[in-house]
């Protein structure tokens, strides 16, 4: 079964940096795109970023282009967001998500059960 | 960017009602619209893909229609484990967007 286990959350001041892991296992990794989405406390969900199976494409929200970087290790069947300046607005479980079709197709079958970050000084 | 505008944002239901949430697009997606189901402390859960093609291993209580900037999902015959956040989401182009949420209780 498809299994997607999000890391790499925890508290982090204003202008700090993290980077998030998500591990997949179940599907074949290298064959899929991955997004990362996230959700503020109490809020709805947003899009933060895309990235092909290959690696080739990435894409972004405006609101994080620039400070985000989105990765994948298909060796290593492991997805990463690298988030740098980061600011109290970015405070959000974060989610990554399997896309549902082997090309770039944007929707999504599974998510993983979140990890979550805290920008507080 | 996409807008999507679902209804109602809360519903309170009586198990065994029929429930419908609507989402209107800001622009034609054609059948790229999705559902997902959020209950709480826990992560969302595709129920509907492409509108009306329901996801492995959901039950036949749930069903999308709609098509261009006008989509329905119901759920027949509400059942107490259905309580949740349902979200619509577009895939038709980048930023993949999501409506606000609709929070289904039971009475």
């Amino acid at each position: 079964q498809v299994q997607l286990v999000e890391s790499g959350g925890g508290v982090v001041q204003p202008g700090g940096s993290l980077r998030l892991s998500c591990a997949a296992s179940g599907f074949t990794f290298s064959s899929y795109g991955m997004h990362w989405v996230r959700q503020a406390p109490g809020k709805g969900l947003e899009w933060v970023a895309f990235i092909r199976y290959d690696g080739s494409n990435k894409y972004y929200a405006d609101s994080v282009k620039g400070r985000f970087t989105i990765s994948r290790d298909n060796s290593k069947n492991t997805l990463y967001l690298q988030m740098n300046s980061l600011r109290a607005e970015d405070t959000a479980v974060y989610y990554c998500a399997k896309e549902s079709c082997g090309g770039s197709c944007y929707s999504y079958d599974y998510w993983g059960q979140g990890t979550l970050v805290t920008v507080s000084s | 960017e996409i807008v999507l505008t679902q209804s109602p944002d809360f519903q309170s239901v009586t198990p065994k009602e029929k429930v419908t949430i609507t989402c209107r697009a800001s622009q034609s997606i054609g059948s790229s619209l999705h559902w997902y189901q959020q209950k709480p402390d826990q992560s969302p859960k595709l129920l509907i893909k492409y509108a009306s093609q329901s996801f492995s291993g959901v039950p036949s209580r749930f069903s999308g229609s709609g098509s261009g900037t006008d989509f329905t999902l119901t759920i027949n015959s509400l059942e107490a484990e259905d309580a949740a956040t349902y979200y619509c989401h577009q895939s038709s182009s980048l930023p993949g967007t999501f409506g606000q949420g609709t929070k289904v209780e039971i009475k």
